[in-house]
Formats: structure tokens, C-alpha cells, sequence
């Protein structure tokens, strides 16, 4: 199994621009997570789903913040417009029960 | 309050050292508890799951206090390659994975 894949790796941009995170899970995991990490404030939950499905999203930070699944092998996060504080490393993570992987992250520029 | 608190060090030992690292949590209901290493640049990878009777892998012992809701890690004869960020993270009854802050270790020759 590739593991959890994430795309693209690194992204630098432009403030006001429009920024897409990309997450494939795990093959078979029913649940899945997107987190943001900073010095400032650690690995924070962003929003997850199960069953591609939107459980809990109270960490997304603002509107700005969107997040869809639109099926159980793909999952997006997109910030609309970006400003320089989104800039952080966004994991993306997977699990089935107790069992969770992570992504090895976009880390996310914003000038 | 945070929900998983951590103190972020860092830990500066020598080789050889036993090292111990704490976390507490606030919500009685958690119900899995781990710990996760980091390395610099890296995603957190699981390093092991906690059990109320606490549980032993080599080098590495965790233990959990529910009463006190209380985590500890205990990392015995620390080499070089601990040196790392050691994260404990805590589920509640729907799977939800929420992480401390992480406390930084650095082993030194």
C-alpha cells in the first residue's frame, strides 16, 4: 500500500490567491482527518470525515476554509482567499478504527 | 484550556539517559491514548498505543493514569536516534484524534 498520499508537497503563493490541498486515504480506511501544524500552535484538527461524510469541522479557522470529500478515495482543503497566516504544513491522515496514517504534508507558503 | 497538554521542552540528555515525558488531558471521556514521534520535517508516525495496564516495547514503556488523566512515556538508555518531537495524542468516542503540542528531545554524544 502507497500509504497516504498527499499533493502537492509544497506550495508557494500568492496572498488572495486560491489554494487546493489534495489527500488520497488508505484504500479501505473509513475515516479521515485534515490537520494544520505551526510552531505557534502545534498539530491542530482542522475537520474529519467518516464514511466521506463531514463529522466535525469546529476547527476549520474561518470561511475561508472549505473541505469536501466527494468519495472515499479523494479529499480536498481549499483556502479561498489565502493570506499569509494560513502558512503552515497541512497533514492529511486516515484511519480504520485505531489505526491512523498520516500524509507527509503539504507545506503551504503564503506571501 | 487545551484539550491535550504537553510540556514542550526541550529535553537535552546524554546517551544512555532514562528520560520521562507527560500529558495530561481534560476530557474524562477520552478513550484511546497514544504516543506519536516526529522528525523534523516529517509527519507524525505512531510510536505506541497506551493501555490502562500500561505497556512495554524495548526501550520504551508508556503508562496511563485515568483517575489522574494523566499519560506518561518513559524512553530508558536514550541513543542518538530518539532525538525527535514526542507527541501523545488522545481519541474520544468518535475517533476523534487530538494531539498536544509535543515536547522536543535532544540526545547528545
Amino acid at each position: 500500500d502507497a500509504g497516504v498520499i498527499q499533493s502537492p508537497r509544497h506550495e508557494v503563493t500568492e496572498m488572495g490567491q486560491e489554494v487546493t490541498l489534495r489527500c488520497k486515504p488508505i484504500s479501505g480506511h473509513n475515516s479521515l482527518f485534515w490537520y494544520r501544524q505551526t510552531m505557534m500552535r502545534g498539530l491542530e484538527l482542522l475537520i474529519y470525515f467518516n464514511n466521506n461524510v463531514p463529522i466535525d469541522d469546529s476547527g476549520m479557522p474561518e470561511d475561508r476554509f472549505s473541505a469536501k470529500m466527494p468519495n472515499a478515495s479523494f479529499s480536498t482543503l481549499k483556502i479561498q482567499p489565502s493570506e499569509p497566516r494560513d502558512s503552515a504544513v497541512y497533514f492529511c491522515a486516515s484511519s480504520l478504527t485505531m489505526s491512523y496514517t498520516f500524509g507527509s504534508g503539504t507545506r503551504l507558503t503564503v506571501v | 484550556r487545551k484539550e491535550v497538554e504537553q510540556d514542550p521542552g526541550p529535553f537535552n540528555v546524554p546517551e544512555g539517559a532514562t528520560v520521562a515525558f507527560n500529558c495530561t488531558y481534560s476530557n474524562s471521556a477520552s478513550q484511546s491514548f497514544f504516543w506519536y514521534r516526529q522528525d523534523c520535517r516529517k509527519e507524525p508516525k505512531l510510536l505506541m498505543s497506551v493501555y490502562s495496564s500500561g505497556n512495554e516495547d524495548g526501550r520504551f514503556t508508556a503508562q496511563l493514569n485515568r483517575a489522574s488523566q494523566y499519560i506518561s512515556l518513559l524512553i530508558r538508555d536514550s541513543k542518538l536516534s530518539d532525538s525527535a518531537t514526542y507527541l501523545c495524542a488522545v481519541t474520544d468516542s468518535s475517533y476523534k484524534l487530538i494531539f498536544g503540542s509535543g515536547t522536543r528531545l535532544l540526545v547528545r554524544p
